[in-house]
């Protein structure tokens, strides 16, 4: 079964500290694998999305790395501001399956002052 | 422009009521999705239009879920019989085409039954 698990489910650290989500996926073949923001109540926002050829990829403060060998992707945030607090999602796609996603459960993420 | 829309952004029914959904996409995307999101839980992916071909509903998880996609543009997802296990949020996304594109997402319709 096509499965993505992220980790840890949730998160605090202090703001302008560094911090690193896990992402592991078993989707076979693999097309593409992208990570979320999502904020309370709000829809997810798309923060990178690479290929199978990528191992990584960097929006601002945001740097997603991929090993398609071990099936593992992090998100890594830098200089962590109070804005980051939010759930991050990673969301896998299988090759060929019509831009069919499988997410990830998410990783709860809070910045304290 | 415009992002995806979605209304109503609350709705409280009773079981056994019929409720109805609707998103507006991005103009000009042919791709929507539909995602069911419960508390606690992560994303489930409903049912999938792409252009004129016929819908991908592999996701809906039983009969009294359906969609329909009017003129390739606004979509409505309809629950008949809602059940309180419907409780969720409602996510629409679209997206321009075919391969690995960005969606983007609505801001959800939050359903609850009572």
């Amino acid at each position: 079964k096509n499965q993505v698990e992220q980790s840890p489910q949730s998160l605090i650290i202090l703001e302008g500290k560094n911090c690193t989500l896990q992402c592991n996926y078993t989707v076979s073949p693999f097309s593409n694998l992208r990570w979320y923001k999502q904020d309370t109540g709000r829809g997810p926002v798309s923060l990178t999305i690479m290929t199978f050829s990528e191992n990584t990829k960097s929006n601002g403060r945001y740097t997603a790395t991929l090993d398609a060998d071990t099936k593992q992707s992090s998100l890594h945030i830098t200089a962590s501001q109070l804005s980051d607090s939010a759930s991050y999602i990673c969301v896998v796609t299988f090759y060929n399956a019509g831009n069919m996603l499988t997410f990830g459960g998410g990783t709860r993420l809070m910045v304290k002052p | 422009g415009a992002g995806v829309s979605q209304s109503p952004s609350n709705k409280v029914t009773e079981k056994g009521k019929d409720v109805e959904l609707r998103c507006d996409p991005i103009s000009g995307h042919t791709a929507l999705y539909w995602y069911r999101q419960s508390l606690g839980q992560g994303l489930e992916f409903l049912i999938y239009f792409q252009g004129n071909s016929a819908p991908d509903k592999s996701g809906l998880p039983s009969d009294r879920f359906s969609a329909e996609r009017t003129g390739g543009s606004v979509s409505t997802l309809t629950i008949q019989r809602t059940q309180q296990e419907d409780s969720a949020v409602y996510l629409c996304a679209s997206s321009s085409g075919l391969g690995p594109l960005e969606q983007y997402f609505g801001p959800g319709t939050r359903l609850t039954v009572t």
